[in-house]
């Protein structure tokens, strides 16, 4: 079982609808990250949050809105999405910043926009 | 290279045999090399955190090897079962921050 949780695991909304993805961990970790992840590519990289701040914005269009409301818990508020944003959003977390730390990833959410 | 990237981009591979495959980085500023093993259906788990150059890791029967000089790093799986089917990706910090920068993947099936 994944240590990083995230719900749902499916949504599928319309483009005029707001829903939030929701991350939790319990891992004491002090880094948390939203990625963004299309069939057959690389997860890209959306956010970054150290100790709670946003550090990390990756030119990411403002119908994507992060929230970290503690240490623990990450959101990822969706209002007015375009078809192209249907992706995989991954959760990870890690213990820190820096190179050396392996990011720890939740199961994902899988989000269709019709 | 300019880039992360992996090769090949999938194989098939028989149950007992053992296989490899290359992520290539560029070398200039290493800080390190990532690997992670994504089972469809779960999540990307971390296998090993490269630093040095010549490193060799290894988990079970999976083992990783860094050459940073010429920038890449090779995944070998001993005696392949079905449960190592799975996509590997490989990521490289570009900077000393939490910026990952992730290739594309190698998606490995083993037929029984």
């Amino acid at each position: 079982d994944t240590e990083v949780t995230q719900t749902p695991k499916h949504l599928v909304m319309g483009m005029t609808n707001k829903k939030s993805l929701k991350c939790e961990q319990h891992m004491g970790h002090r880094a948390m990250y939203w990625y963004k992840q299309k069939a057959k590519k690389p997860p890209e990289l959306m956010f970054v949050y150290s100790y709670e701040k946003l550090s990390i914005n990756e030119s990411v269009p403002s119908r994507f809105s992060p929230e970290c409301p503690n240490s623990s818990l990450l959101n990822l508020h969706l209002h007015a999405l375009q078809p192209e944003d249907s992706a995989l959003y991954l959760c990870a977390s890690s213990q820190g910043g820096g190179t050396h730390q392996p990011q720890h990833f939740g199961d994902g959410t899988r989000l269709s926009i019709l | 290279i300019l880039n992360v990237e992996q090769s090949p981009q999938s194989l098939h591979v028989q149950e007992g045999d053992s296989t490899n495959f290359t992520c290539s980085f560029p070398s200039s500023n290493f800080y390190a090399l990532h690997w992670y093993r994504w089972e469809t259906a779960k999540s990307p788990e971390a296998l090993f955190v490269m630093t040095l150059n010549g490193d060799e890791k290894k988990k079970g029967r999976i083992s990783a090897t860094l050459n940073t000089k010429e920038g890449y790093s090779y995944l070998y799986i001993k005696g392949s079962q079905p449960e190592d089917s799975a996509t590997y990706l490989c990521a490289q910090p570009r900077s000393n921050d939490y910026k990952l920068s992730f290739g594309a993947g190698t998606t490995v099936t083993v037929r029984a």
